[in-house]
Parts: structure tokens; C-alpha cells; sequence
């Protein structure tokens, strides 16, 4: 079975605080792929970021950096410096078998609120 | 402006009655897919369609009909509106070659009262 799992329902942080928002995910699969996306207020569904399971390489985009750790299962996402703006849902997935055309499956979601 | 469009952006029906969710993609995506975003639950995948004239079931497609005859469309049709398909309907497209992330509408938000 493939499960992705965000334990953490809700953060509140304030402006210019680091946060790091938890994913760990169950899969079988050899060959995987892990997405973060972000939904704000505005309700649409951006993509953040794809990582490989053949490539663990940290990586960081500005104030956005994301751990891959195979070992764990995990795929944290940190926002340094946090601002209002990154008030928002945000979503873990993965992608699943060819079945169902890779669909991804998704976290529960983790709601930032980043007050100033 | 090239993108994924859905319409309408918000629908309000009666139980029992037909609605269709239209999407729309200007990138020739083979890949498209349907999911409802519902509390508790998260996202999860109706149908999706691997190109025209092919569909699939996903994990909660009871109730739901699509049809995709153009690659640039793919509507969703809730039969026979019921009070438990009141959601946030999410239309997403892949291309495919190695492309994997998912790029998604801006949702239609649906009452079924």
C-alpha cells in the first residue's frame, strides 16, 4: 500500500521564524516520486517541487528547502524566514504505481499560519 | 492564456439532478485526472484519461461519469446529484516523456443541497 502522512495538522509561527513541515510516506516501489504542493487562501494547487527516489540531494529555491531521506522515509519541507505570504495549506504526494495513471496520493495537508 | 481552466467556479444544485464540471487544458497534456478535495480526506483521484477516447476509474468514482472525445477537455458529470458529493472538485494534466508533477485547475467548488 502507498501512504503519504502529515502528522502535523496545523502550525502557527511568526513572521521571520523557520518552520519545517514533516512528510513521511510507505511505498513498495523501487522508483518513486515525491511532490510538495502549496494551496493559499485563493484555494488553487501549486506545484512546488518534484524530487526523484534515485536522487537524494538536498535542495534549496530562496527561502525553500527540501530533505530527502531515504533511510526514513521522509520529505521535509523548511521555510526560512517566514512571511505572511506562505500562509497556506501545504500538500505532500506521491506518485503512485503506472496504475491509474501515476495518480498521486496526497497527505492530509499541514496548515501554516504565519502571523506577523 | 495557456493553462488548465475549470467552469464553473462554483455551483450550487439540487439533489438528483445532473451537473457536469467542465475542464479545459492548452497544453496538450495526455494525462488528465479529476480529484475531490473533501475534509479529512485530502485529495482523491475520480477518473483519470491517459489521452481522447481513453478513461479510467480511480479511487472514488461512484457516481461520476467523463468523457474526454478532445485532448483538450475533460468534464466530469455527476449523474444524479447527491449531498455527499458536495466538494472541491480539482481537474490536473501531466504531459508525459519523463514529466511527472501534476499541474492543477483552480478548482470548482460544488453544493449539492
Amino acid at each position: 500500500a502507498q501512504k503519504v502522512t502529515q502528522a502535523q495538522t496545523e502550525i502557527s509561527v511568526v513572521e521571520k521564524e523557520d518552520v519545517t513541515l514533516d512528510c513521511v510516506y510507505e511505498t513498495r516501489d523501487t522508483t518513486y516520486y515525491l511532490f510538495w504542493y502549496k494551496q493559499p487562501p485563493s484555494g488553487e494547487l501549486v506545484f512546488l517541487i518534484r524530487r526523484n527516489s534515485f536522487d537524494e540531494q538536498n535542495e534549496i529555491s530562496g527561502r525553500y528547502s527540501w530533505n530527502f531521506q531515504k533511510s526514513t522515509s521522509s520529505f521535509n519541507f523548511t521555510i526560512t524566514a517566514s512571511q505572511v505570504v506562505d500562509s497556506a495549506v501545504y500538500f505532500c504526494a506521491l506518485r503512485g504505481s503506472y496504475n491509474q495513471g501515476g495518480k498521486l496520493i496526497f497527505g492530509q495537508g499541514t496548515e501554516l499560519s504565519v502571523k506577523p | 492564456d495557456a493553462g488548465i481552466t475549470q467552469s464553473p467556479r462554483y455551483k450550487i444544485t439540487e439533489t438528483g439532478r445532473q451537473v457536469t464540471l467542465m475542464c479545459h487544458q492548452t497544453w496538450s497534456h495526455s494525462y488528465m485526472f479529476w480529484y475531490r478535495q473533501d475534509l479529512g480526506h485530502g485529495l482523491r483521484l475520480i477518473y483519470y484519461s491517459a489521452a481522447a477516447d481513453i478513461t479510467d476509474k480511480g479511487e472514488v468514482p461512484d457516481g461520476y461519469v467523463v468523457s474526454r472525445s478532445k485532448t483538450e477537455n475533460f468534464p466530469l458529470t455527476l449523474e444524479s446529484a447527491t449531498r455527499s458529493q458536495t466538494s472541491v472538485y480539482f481537474c490536473a494534466s501531466r504531459g508525459t516523456g519523463g514529466v511527472y508533477e501534476q499541474y492543477f485547475g483552480p478548482g470548482t467548488r460544488l453544493t449539492v443541497t
